[in-house]
């Protein structure tokens, strides 16, 4: 089954405690992405990736880091979570076609709380 | 770059009523509009989108429409149902085909 799969779906976790949500997909898409979501805001970039070793920001990269080493994982990682980072995290995938990545392909959501 | 603003922030509809969603965006350049819908704790999922060579598009229930002039483009939702209550984004897609930029959603509610 073609599919983008995070984990944790839930995390609790403290101010400064290191932390990587997982993001996986099987349907050898060339382009990943990761959004946050929070009320009233919808879905903003964090960071991108168009292919293995290439990555770059997207409207809210502060906090955050990620690596595509291999093309079907793109982790998203938070050296030092705050609380201003509780949200629900999206990682999504899409092909890359000529006019560019379109149809985008999410997964089921990282629900973080930062105490 | 992209600002994409999204209206109504909440609308109501009784079932088999029409909905309207609109969205405007910034960049001339933009050249495709997705619309996504996302049900209460599921993740978004493409319901419909349009390319910027083509002025409306359908899909049994569910069109779009563009005015590349206006910068704008609409969801239109016929017959609605129950099922269709959810919140709803639109985007925008940049110049170079990398980012996506998201409206602040359209929180739906068909009442039966």
């Amino acid at each position: 089954e073609a599919q983008v799969t995070q984990n944790p779906r839930y995390l609790i976790t403290v101010t400064g405690k290191k932390l990587t949500v997982t993001c996986s997909q099987n349907m050898n898409h060339e382009y990943m992405s990761w959004y946050r979501q929070d009320p009233g805001l919808g879905l903003r970039q964090i960071y991108y990736s168009m292919n293995v070793e290439v990555t770059d920001k997207g409207d809210v990269p502060e906090g955050y880091k990620v690596s595509r080493k291999e093309k079907r994982n793109f982790p998203l990682i938070l050296e030092s979570p705050s609380p201003n980072q509780t949200s629900l995290y999206f990682c999504a995938s899409s092909p890359w076609t000529s006019g560019g990545q379109e149809t985008q392909y999410f997964g089921p959501g990282t629900r973080l709380l930062v105490l | 770059g992209e600002n994409v603003e999204q209206h109504p922030s909440t609308l109501s509809v009784q079932e088999g009523d029409s909905a309207v969603i609109k969205c405007t965006y910034s960049d001339s350049a933009s050249n495709y509009f997705p619309w996504y819908k996302q049900e209460l704790g599921k993740r978004p999922q493409l319901i419909i989108d349009i390319r910027s060579n083509v002025g409306e598009k359908k899909d049994q229930r569910i069109a779009v429409t563009l005015n590349k002039t206006a910068k704008h483009f609409s969801l239109h939702i016929t017959e609605t149902q129950p099922e269709d209550s959810a919140v709803y984004f639109c985007a925008a897609r940049d110049n170079y085909g990398q980012n996506f930029v998201f409206g602040p959603g359209t929180r739906l509610s068909v009442l039966p």
